[in-house]
């Protein structure tokens, strides 16, 4: 079965920092990994995916994740923080071995950004 | 491709009533998704459907839930003698199937609070 673990349910960095959110992995199958946006009430955006091509994948609003597999990771980066990335970060896996292709979340990595 | 809709945004009900919640995807997706988000925690799935055809339903889905989607186009998620445990944001999300990865698109969701 498919699982997702995302280290640390809150992150502040200061504007113009480093933005590091921690996901790791589980999966009987080589997984397809997104990462999700979710701003205050409203639903999800993808930010990007990894379909196990790349194992750097850019995404929108300059964000990138490096897939590791020795590591089971698929940390979100952006190099430099700006107050509009204050939301909540959401890593997922999908159960592609499954008809459903459902998604199975983490528990959400809530970014503070500094001024 | 207008997206995912979803109707309506907010709803408030007493304890007991029924509550129905449509979802609208995007055109040509095939695939449709429900979703169940409560506060601090990642979405869990709830249901599947392939164009008509409901093909999964998660155990959370206990049988006061009931969901359609008769045509293949949008869907119904129903709620019977609804419980204060049923507050939660209800997301649906689609998919265009076939043989690539079908990310899901979400809607902004339905915020339901059970008085």
């Amino acid at each position: 079965a498919q699982s997702v673990t995302q280290l640390g349910s809150h992150v502040s960095v200061s504007e113009g920092a480093l933005v590091l959110l921690r996901c790791n992995y589980s999966s009987s199958v080589p997984p397809y990994l997104f990462w999700y946006v979710q701003y205050p009430n409203q639903g999800l955006q993808l930010l990007l995916k990894y379909t196990s091509a790349a194992t750097l994948v850019k995404g929108i609003n300059g964000f990138e994740a490096e897939f590791k597999k020795s590591e089971t990771s698929f940390h979100l980066t952006k190099p430099s923080a700006h107050m509009s990335d204050a939301a909540e970060y959401f890593c997922a896996v999908s159960d592609h071995g499954g008809a459903t292709n459902k998604l199975i979340f983490g528990t959400g990595t809530l970014l503070a950004v500094q001024p | 491709d207008t997206g995912v809709s979803q109707d309506p945004r907010h709803k408030i009900t007493k304890r007991g009533q029924n509550v129905t919640f449509r979802c609208d995807p995007i055109s040509e997706h095939n695939r449709l998704y429900w979703y169940r988000q409560t506060l601090g925690q990642g979405p869990e799935f709830l249901t599947y459907f392939q164009n008509e055809a409901q093909l999964e339903k998660s155990r959370l889905l206990s049988d006061r839930f009931s969901a359609e989607r008769p045509k293949g186009s949008f869907s119904t998620l129903e709620i019977q003698r609804t419980e204060q445990g049923d507050s939660a944001m209800y997301l649906c999300a689609s998919s265009l199937g076939g043989t690539g990865i079908g990310e899901q698109y979400f809607g902004p969701g339905t915020r339901l609070t059970v008085t």
